[in-house]
């Protein structure tokens, strides 16, 4: 069975401080991998997608950045946070549907 | 505007009654997912369509790719169905996912 597991569940930041989120997805070889953001209330902004290891396409820019070190991981990063980066981050994989992992909520003070 | 519009926004239910939920496409959709997201903020499948219509239980769902909307028919709701509601459409020949508006949905006992 597929796992897909995300890091840190939860996070807290400071104004300018670095960010970095994990997904690890299981049991699956060479998936498309995808990164979302979710404003409280709001609906998914697809932000990134991977259809294979070292290539990463950006849909929207929000002074992140993101990488697929290995075939099962894929990272969303920065170096200075926003306030605007709060939110829910959440991390899919496909090779026909999508399905998602359980999210990082990061609260930027 | 919004590329992918849901209607209605927001819904109260009876349990035990019926309800649609649509998705209006303004981009060229060759996929329409529904999910379901719970309180927690965890994304459940619900269907995966091409052009066509499928049932699962008491659900059913359907996709016109040609008329541009896709529709979720919730039969005999129950306390359990509440949440929000997000279809999201695959773009024609890219690996982008634009996601609906969202339809919030109580069910009342």
């Amino acid at each position: 069975a597929q796992t897909i597991h995300q890091w840190p569940v939860a996070e807290i930041k400071a104004v300018g401080s670095p960010l970095s989120l994990g997904c690890t997805i299981k049991g699956k070889s060479s998936p498309n991998l995808y990164w979302y953001w979710q404003a409280t209330g709001g609906t998914l902004q697809q932000l990134f997608y991977s259809i294979t290891v070292g290539q990463v396409e950006s849909v929207v820019q929000l002074n992140l950045s993101a990488s697929r070190p290995k075939d099962d991981q894929f990272i969303l990063s920065t170096e200075k946070l926003l306030l605007s980066h709060s939110g829910f981050y959440l991390c899919a994989w496909s090779l026909r549907e999508q399905y998602f992992g359980p999210g990082t909520r990061l609260t930027v003070l | 505007g919004d590329k992918v519009k849901q209607s209605p926004s927001a819904l109260s239910l009876q349990e035990g009654t019926n309800s649609a939920l649509r998705c209006n496409f303004s981009i060229a959709a060759t996929t329409v997912q529904w999910f379901l997201q719970n309180p927690r903020g965890s994304l459940i499948n619900l269907f995966y369509l091409v052009p066509g219509t499928k049932e699962n239980g008491r659900l059913k769902s359907a996709f016109d790719s040609k008329e541009s909307y896709s529709t979720l028919h919730i039969r005999d709701a129950q306390l359990e169905d509440s949440g929000t509601y997000f279809c999201a459409a695959g773009v024609s020949n890219t690996n982008k996912v634009v996601f609906g508006t969202g339809t919030r949905l109580q069910v009342l006992p």
